[in-house]
């Protein structure tokens, strides 16, 4: 089965910048998409086709993909983009929508 | 303005079947390039998919669970009912429904509240 890894956690200071990576074999053929999910809250997402961000999205967030590697920046993280971030794709095959692990992302 | 929104029981015994609605608006599920997925998270884990009913009726379902799962327009066209055989503990989650986007590739846009349904005797 297709699996996307995601790291556990990240920490930044206020105003620093947080890169939460997602690995998985077919991110060079397929785009990455990325979920940011408050506590409590449904999932809102923030960077689709590797890169674009949706109306409403703050600049700060960006995404990225390199080979098998999919990148979700946040510059100048604040206080409140503390949350859970959940990349998701498709396998090789397009049959197949896989979330990753998850991270969650600590902001102090 | 899209809006979707879960409904159904929140505790099954083990064994039963579950029901979901997902009751949404603001877009039609005739129009090409449209679907209505369902994603559950369990407590404290990772996101899930379930499966994706497409604009055409086409549908496609997580091969874990597949022989588990149906999913359906329901008689009103602005609902999508999952349903889940055989419960098990395992599968207390959340679940959600949520509006697709069906091109090059599939990804969620919009996404229900999320209904937490608990199996337990």
């Amino acid at each position: 089965s297709y699996e996307l890894t995601q790291p556990p956690s990240v920490s930044v200071s206020p105003g620093q910048t947080a890169r939460i990576t997602c690995s998985g074999d077919a991110l060079p053929k397929k785009y990455a998409y990325w979920y940011q999910q408050k506590s409590g809250q449904a999932p809102v997402l923030v960077i689709y086709e590797d890169r674009k961000r949706p109306s409403g999205i703050p600049e700060r967030f960006s995404g990225s993909s390199s080979g098998t590697m999919a990148t979700l920046t946040i510059s100048g993280a604040q206080v409140e983009d503390e949350a859970d971030y959940h990349c998701y794709s498709t396998d090789s095959s397009g049959d197949r929508d896989v979330f990753g692990t998850g991270t969650k992302v600590t902001v102090l | 303005q899209i809006t979707l929104k879960e409904s159904g029981p929140t505790l099954v015994k083990p064994t039963q079947t579950l029901t979901l609605t997902c009751t949404f608006s603001g877009f039609s599920l005739s129009t090409p390039g449209v679907g209505v997925g369902w994603i559950r998270q369990p407590p404290g884990k990772a996101l899930e998919w379930l499966a994706l009913l497409y604009w055409d009726d086409a549908k496609r379902f997580s091969p874990s669970l597949k022989s588990r799962l149906t999913i359906t327009k329901a008689t009103s066209k602005n609902q999508v009912v999952l349903t889940m055989t055989y419960m098990d503990p395992v599968d207390t989650a959340t679940y959600y429904c949520t509006h697709s986007v069906i091109g090059a590739q599939t990804f969620y846009d919009y996404w229900g509240q999320g209904t937490l349904v608990t199996v337990s005797s």
